[in-house]
């Protein structure tokens, strides 16, 4: 079975611009989590969607924005970027259900390397 | 409050056992986690633990709790030089939101 899977890997933007990433995640996974690694951090968590709504949000701006589609895929996207914004952008799934099971693990992606010059 | 806190560095022999610890502060913790991150790579899942657990063992690896001092540490036996990497501890809280919180990462060299 694949793994979770992001696009594009690596990414180069200018301040200002916007930017969109893209995450699959593995099949029968509903849940998926966006979490930003800066260089030499620990990744931060920043949004958790499940059936295609919003679970949770870290402390980002409002700059940052997600959503969820029908597939269980889920597009992370940044406006007016700021060279802060430079980061390892990971997307992680799981396979979160509304029972009782309480299921736990969250399988990361290799991440999009996101440069903002 | 929600911190996640590991050393820096750490540097073994090939062969020698490698303990990687962190402290955690939020005692609503449910699971803690050990993730590997190897250079440019995403976080690979390596072992967890329930909160009402002291210890759990998998292979080569050890995962030790104490929840009094909220302590965690992943012990290696044998550490190869493939197991140099940046390890990660993590906790979720049974919270809401169910997120990670994850500490800054203990690099981990292995000599031959």
């Amino acid at each position: 079975d694949a793994g979770v899977t992001q696009s594009p890997t690596h990414l180069i933007k200018t301040r200002g611009q916007h930017v969109t990433l893209r995450c699959s995640p593995i099949s029968g996974h509903k849940s998926v989590s966006w979490y930003q690694q800066v260089l030499g951090q620990g990744p931060q968590f920043i949004f958790q969607y499940y059936e295609k709504e919003e679970r949770g949000r870290g402390n980002f701006p409002d700059r940052f924005s997600a959503r969820q589609f029908p597939n269980y895929s889920s597009e992370l996207n940044v406006n007016a970027l700021l060279l802060g914004d430079s980061a390892l952008y990971l997307c992680a799934s799981s396979r979160r259900t509304s029972g009782a099971e309480r299921v736990h693990e969250q399988f990361f992606g290799p991440g999009t390397r996101l440069t903002v010059l | 409050g929600e911190d996640v806190e590991q050393s820096l560095f750490l540097s073994v022999r090939e062969g020698d056992s490698s303990v990687i610890n962190c402290t955690y502060t939020d005692s609503s913790s449910t699971y803690l986690y050990w993730y590997k991150q190897e250079p440019g790579a995403g976080l690979q899942l390596l072992t967890y633990i329930f909160s009402n657990m002291d210890m759990k063992q998998d292979q080569r690896l050890t995962v030790l709790l104490n929840k009094k001092d909220k302590h965690l540490s992943l012990r290696i036996a044998d550490t190869q030089t493939g197991d140099s990497a940046i390890y990660f501890c993590a906790e979720r809280l049974d919270t809401g939101r169910r997120a990670l919180t994850f500490g800054s990462g203990t690099r981990l060299q292995v000599q031959p």
